[in-house]
């Protein structure tokens, strides 16, 4: 079952201009991760945040969690038309490191 | 390093046959390997965790005798369609967990399957 929500479903912007994307989740996790996956392909690993982690930087990216709010945020800075793809949040709840995917973002970056 | 390979990455076949994909970490060893499915501009559903020499674990919802899965060394995963029909059609993903931590997951490339 999906555990996550995320918003927008999709979103559009011009290069240089910052993209953020929201997702919420329902139960308790050990970690949320964020992946990037272009059309028709596999998904990349972005970034990993734990439970007890509230913000976490990688090149341009940032995500943040709040975990009283079972939410997270991906924010993309400076984007590029190569940064057009889908992003999901997956949550990892259990001890076998079952992921859950967030219905995800798709992003579109015009040059 | 960390590469899953996934094959065949298209596959066609008619209705009523069985179609086997399979899944390679390429240079670690996986002790579990999972299996997803994904519909046209969806998210991934999980299907089944696949553990080394023991039977896969299914998610509710999902048939175990339509698609089995064989986990038969740590560097090998295979799922099979059995009896295939049109609305199997979808793409399939899997991940595998090296076995330095269980944060580490890392996905193949995934494969394309339409059933005619």
């Amino acid at each position: 079952s999906q555990q996550g929500e995320e918003d927008p479903q999709a979103l559009s912007i011009q290069e240089g201009e910052n993209a953020t994307m929201n997702c919420s989740y329902k139960t308790s996790i050990n970690n949320l991760q964020w992946y990037r996956q272009n059309s028709g392909r596999g998904l990349v690993h972005l970034i990993l945040i734990r439970s007890n982690e509230r913000e976490k930087h990688s090149g341009r990216l940032r995500v943040t969690l709040d975990t009283s709010k079972k939410s997270s945020s991906l924010l993309i800075t400076a984007s590029r038309a190569a940064d057009t793809a889908s992003y999901f949040c997956a949550t990892d709840a259990d001890s076998w490191g079952k992921l859950q995917f967030g219905a995800g973002t798709q992003v579109v970056v015009t040059p | 390093g960390a590469v899953v390979s996934q094959h065949p990455s298209r596959v066609i076949c008619k209705s009523g046959t069985s179609v086997k994909i399979e899944c390679r970490s390429l240079d670690f060893q996986a002790t579990t390997m999972f299996w997803y499915r994904q519909f046209p501009k969806q998210s991934l559903m999980l299907m089944a965790t696949s553990n080394e020499g023991s039977k896969a674990t299914y998610e509710q919802g999902v048939e175990k005798d339509k698609f089995l899965i064989n986990h038969a060394s740590l560097t090998l995963s295979t799922l099979t369609v059995t009896s295939a029909h049109p609305e199997d059609s979808s793409f399939y993903i899997c991940s595998a967990r090296s076995e330095r931590g269980v944060n580490e997951q890392f996905f193949g490339p995934g494969t394309r399957l339409t059933v005619l």
